[in-house]
């Protein structure tokens, strides 16, 4: 069964940064995209960057394009995320998600990981 | 970009109801949609995808329709285990987009 296990959140001040990364296993990691998708507390689900099975192509929500930086390592099988001039707004529990399409973009998340909790506040 | 709206917010429903969604895309999406449940706590699983392809585990129950800018989400016959949240999302465009959520509880 497809694996995706987040990490690397907690609290942090405005202004600050933070890197989560999602390790993931059990499926052919470098054939497929990979998304983070983010749920405030008490709120909907908000997608906020997808990078392609080689990393060529990257995109990101308005609300976070400039300060967020979607990678991945596919020697080791995992997924990052680069966080900078976090802002209150951005508390949420942040999870990583598979892309339904082998070496392509479909937009469908058909496996997630559990979610790692970001705090941002002073 | 593409807003997506849902009705209703929320539905109170008994055990073997039949429950239907509705999501609104602003733009055509063609059949790029898919629909989540997510449960307290949990993380969102896929149910439909390409608006009406039925993910693999999901049960039958579970039905999507629709293209352009109007789809469906029915569950012909509500089981305990499917209260919760369903979100639907738009895929038509290199910047995801969720709804807002429909959350079905115990009548």
């Amino acid at each position: 069964q497809v694996r995706l296990v987040e990490s690397g959140g907690g609290v942090v001040q405005p202004g600050r940064s933070l890197r989560l990364s999602c390790a993931a296993s059990r499926f052919t990691f470098s054939a497929y995209a990979l998304h983070w998708v983010r749920q405030a507390p008490g709120k909907g689900l908000e997608w906020v960057a997808v990078i392609s099975f080689d990393g060529s192509n990257k995109y990101y929500a308005d609300s976070v394009k400039g300060r967020f930086t979607v990678s991945r390592d596919n020697s080791k099988n995992t997924l990052y995320l680069q966080m900078d001039s976090l802002r209150p707004e951005d508390t949420a529990v942040y999870y990583c998600a598979r892309d339904r399409g082998s070496n392509w973009l479909l937009y469908y998340l058909d496996y997630w990981g559990l979610g790692t909790l970001v705090t941002v506040s002073s | 970009d593409f807003q997506m709206t849902q009705s209703p917010s929320s539905v109170s429903a008994s055990v073997g109801d039949r429950v239907t969604i509705t999501c609104r895309a602003s733009q055509g999406l063609s059949r790029w949609l898919a629909w989540y449940q997510q449960k307290p706590g949990k993380a969102p699983r896929l149910l439909i995808y390409a608006a009406s392809s039925l993910q693999s585990g999901v049960p039958s129950r579970f039905s999507g329709s629709g293209s352009g800018t109007d789809f469906t989400l029915t569950i012909s016959s509500l089981q305990p285990e499917d209260f919760a949240t369903y979100y639907c999302q738009q895929a038509n465009s290199f910047f995801a987009s969720f709804g807002p959520g429909t959350k079905v509880d115990f009548k």
